[in-house]
């Protein structure tokens, strides 16, 4: 299994709270990215990773904010929550220089919940 | 405009049969396709891919067939297990390992023992 982790892996906030949630990994990937899982929803980026600094938008990135300034850490930050962003957000990571670098491989999830 | 649909949201099939999941996209950029199996509580994980320049990648009991005149793929599990019970992603992306995937919904497939 890939080395990741996610933390926390569930946390419960108020609207209006900021929240961040990070992801590490130990695999020494060049890319990380962060969805988000909604029932009859697919994964959806929010933003990801090319490199230490170096971040681009996704398909559902308002609300949400990300930094990378070590290669195994990236960090999602939702600046004041609201109760839409009450989802699952996984972290992955792949690594465009290996064979079969198209492939992600996914942390175990964090589950958020804003009252 | 969804550019990878997965339009079954379930499928349920005996233990032993087979199991066909169907993905159909709409972007001509694609050129290289995933399947992911996800277990409830846990994050996706890669089953299955396949490079346009086939049609069809076989891995044990899982194949992938590509129609790409129809734009259209499909998994295939032969022998179905009741450990195969689990949601089943479809992903599609440009033809580099630097592109970004785009998911479909997902269909969640149920074998019953």
């Amino acid at each position: 299994d890939a080395g990741i982790t996610q933390s926390p892996r569930h946390k419960v906030t108020e609207t209006g709270t900021p929240v961040t949630l990070r992801c590490h990994q130990t695999e020494n990937h060049r890319y990380m990215y962060w969805y988000r899982q909604d029932p009859g929803h697919g994964l959806r980026l929010i933003h990801y990773s090319y490199g230490v600094k170096d971040t681009d938008k996704g398909e559902v990135s308002d609300g949400y904010s990300v930094s990378r300034s070590k290669t195994e850490d990236f960090l999602l930050t939702l600046e004041s929550a609201t109760s839409s962003q009450t989802s699952v957000y996984f972290c992955a990571i792949s690594d465009p220089g290996l064979a079969g670098g198209g492939t992600q491989y996914f942390g175990p999830g964090t589950r958020l919940t804003v009252l | 405009d969804q550019q990878v649909k997965q339009n079954s949201p379930s499928l349920s099939v005996q233990e032993g049969r087979i199991s066909i999941l169907n993905c159909d996209y709409t972007n001509s950029m694609f050129d290289y396709f995933l399947w992911y199996k996800k277990y409830p509580a846990e994050g996706p994980t890669f089953l299955i891919s396949i490079s346009s320049i086939k049609d069809k990648n076989e891995d044990g009991r899982f194949t992938v067939f590509l129609n790409k005149s129809a734009k259209h793929l499909s998994l295939h599990i032969v022998p179905s297990q009741p450990g195969d019970s689990a949601v089943y992603f479809c992903a599609a992306r440009p033809n580099t390992n630097a592109g970004k995937s785009t998911f479909g919904d997902g269909t969640t497939l149920t074998v019953k023992p």
